[in-house]
């Protein structure tokens, strides 16, 4: 079965770090690109960083660049977010997502349930 | 604020046709993909490409574009298609953005 499934989530005072995963299983895990997404709650879905099959390309929301880091550890399957100087704002349910590609389309075509983020004082 | 524009909210009655549509710059030179996300779910994918709906994904479930214009339709709606739609592509510097989602009710 084709999954995804993040960890790490939690609570965090702002200012503070946290570092999140995913473990993809049922697909050739560097055959994709792969993204952070994430939901505010009550809110829209919002891209929150990319990157390519091999960790040599990788691409930020404004909101998080220069905060945020994506990586990748293709032995391990595994995918990473390493959030740091946390904001309120960033408080979501964050999801991970496999990035299918053509030349002029993506897909977001498998997802995590998420793992939820609440930077709070 | 995001560079691609979706009706908040859009309405049809059970059995008839519904389109929902999605605007940006980036739509003329990149197809846009489309995701139903239910209460407390995760969003699904429903329609990507030129028009490539994934395995599962009912045919009554369609897309088409048209300048900066992705349109998601949906031909004979049903109760169980009640749900937020999103679009998404690229914006000006490559970088992926979702539309703000459109709330279908099937009325």
């Amino acid at each position: 079965e084709v999954q995804l499934v993040e960890s790490g989530g939690g609570v965090v005072r702002p200012g503070g770090s946290l570092r999140l995963s995913c473990a993809a299983s049922g697909f050739t895990f560097d055959d994709y690109g792969m993204s952070w997404v994430r939901q505010a709650p009550g809110k829209g879905l919002e891209w929150v960083s990319g990157i390519n099959w091999n960790g040599g390309s990788t691409g930020y929301a404004d909101s998080v660049k220069g905060r945020f880091t994506i990586s990748r550890d293709n032995a391990k399957n595994s995918l990473y977010l390493q959030m740091n100087s946390l904001r309120a704002e960033d408080t979501a349910l964050y999801h991970c997502a496999r990035v299918d590609s053509g030349a002029d389309w993506d897909a977001f075509d498998i997802w995590g349930q998420g793992t939820m983020v609440t930077v709070s004082s | 604020s995001s560079e691609l524009t979706q009706d908040p909210a859009v309405s049809v009655a059970l059995g008839q046709t519904v389109r929902i549509t999605c605007q940006g710059d980036s739509l003329r030179s990149y197809y846009a993909s489309w995701y139903q996300q239910k209460p407390g779910q995760a969003p699904v994918l429903v329609i990507y490409g030129k028009n490539n709906r994934p395995s599962g994904i009912p045919d009554r479930f369609s897309g088409s574009s048209s300048g900066n214009t992705a349109s998601l339709t949906i031909t004979g709606a049903q109760a169980e298609d009640e749900a937020d739609y999103y679009c998404n592509s690229r914006d000006s510097s490559g970088n992926h953005v979702f539309g703000g989602g459109t709330k279908l009710t099937v009325l």
